[in-house]
């Protein structure tokens, strides 16, 4: 059964700090691999999107990585800004459903 | 605007009540599915639809069904609410399966 870690839990960190974002899932059977922002009693936001044939995506100060052999992401946020805190969700498709990390929340101070 | 809209954004309810929660997009996609967020059990998915008429079930479908009888619009019925189907539940959509999805608001579920 796949399942998607996200590591660390929480993260505190100050204005203009690069930082990245773990993810890892169990099985490489994957489609795509997708990156949500989720802030506090709202909806998902959509990030970035990986097919499982691609290495990495980029937008804006955001760049997320795949490696499908070792079931492993990260995402990376360049210059972080208190605007970026957040809950971060890395999903995995296998099938038909998205398979869910629980999260990393992020928190920057200015 | 492209968007996944869900109505009621909040509903407070009691024991047995049926309830319909909507969803709709604008997108044309075909593929649509609905997810409930619980404290430490994370996302999970309940049904899907890959078309019109076309739905089957998810990792936690029990106590709830949908129907797809348009492409726009995807709802979830709840035919008798316990209060284990407290939470957040979000519908998203996408092109087809392995498309990027693309989620509704959320909409927040009391059962009393």
């Amino acid at each position: 059964k796949q399942e998607v870690t996200q590591i660390p839990a929480a993260l505190s960190v100050p204005e203009g700090e690069n930082l990245v974002l773990n993810c890892s899932f169990t099985d490489s059977a994957i489609y795509n691999l997708q990156w949500f922002r989720q802030d506090p009693g709202k909806g998902l936001t959509s990030l970035l999107l990986i097919q499982s044939s691609q290495r990495e995506q980029t937008s804006g100060r955001l760049n997320a990585s795949l490696d499908k052999s070792s079931g492993r992401s990260t995402l990376y946020i360049a210059a972080s800004q208190p605007g970026d805190s957040a809950t971060y969700l890395c999903a995995v498709r296998p099938r038909t459903a998205l398979i869910f990390g629980k999260g990393t929340t992020l928190s920057v101070s200015s | 605007e492209a968007q996944v809209t869900q109505n009621p954004r909040y509903l407070i309810t009691v024991t047995g009540k049926k309830l319909t929660v909507t969803c709709s997009q604008n997108m044309n996609h075909e593929y649509m599915s609905w997810y409930r967020q619980d404290p430490g059990l994370g996302l999970r998915q309940i049904y899907y639809s890959m078309n019109v008429e076309v739905t089957d079930k998810g990792d936690v479908p029990e106590g709830y069904k949908v129907s797809r009888k348009e492409k726009r619009n995807f709802p979830l019925i709840l035919e008798s609410p316990s209060p284990n189907q407290t939470s957040l539940y979000f519908c998203a959509s996408s092109f087809q399966n392995t498309n990027e999805q693309f989620f509704g608001p959320g909409t927040r579920l009391t059962v009393l």
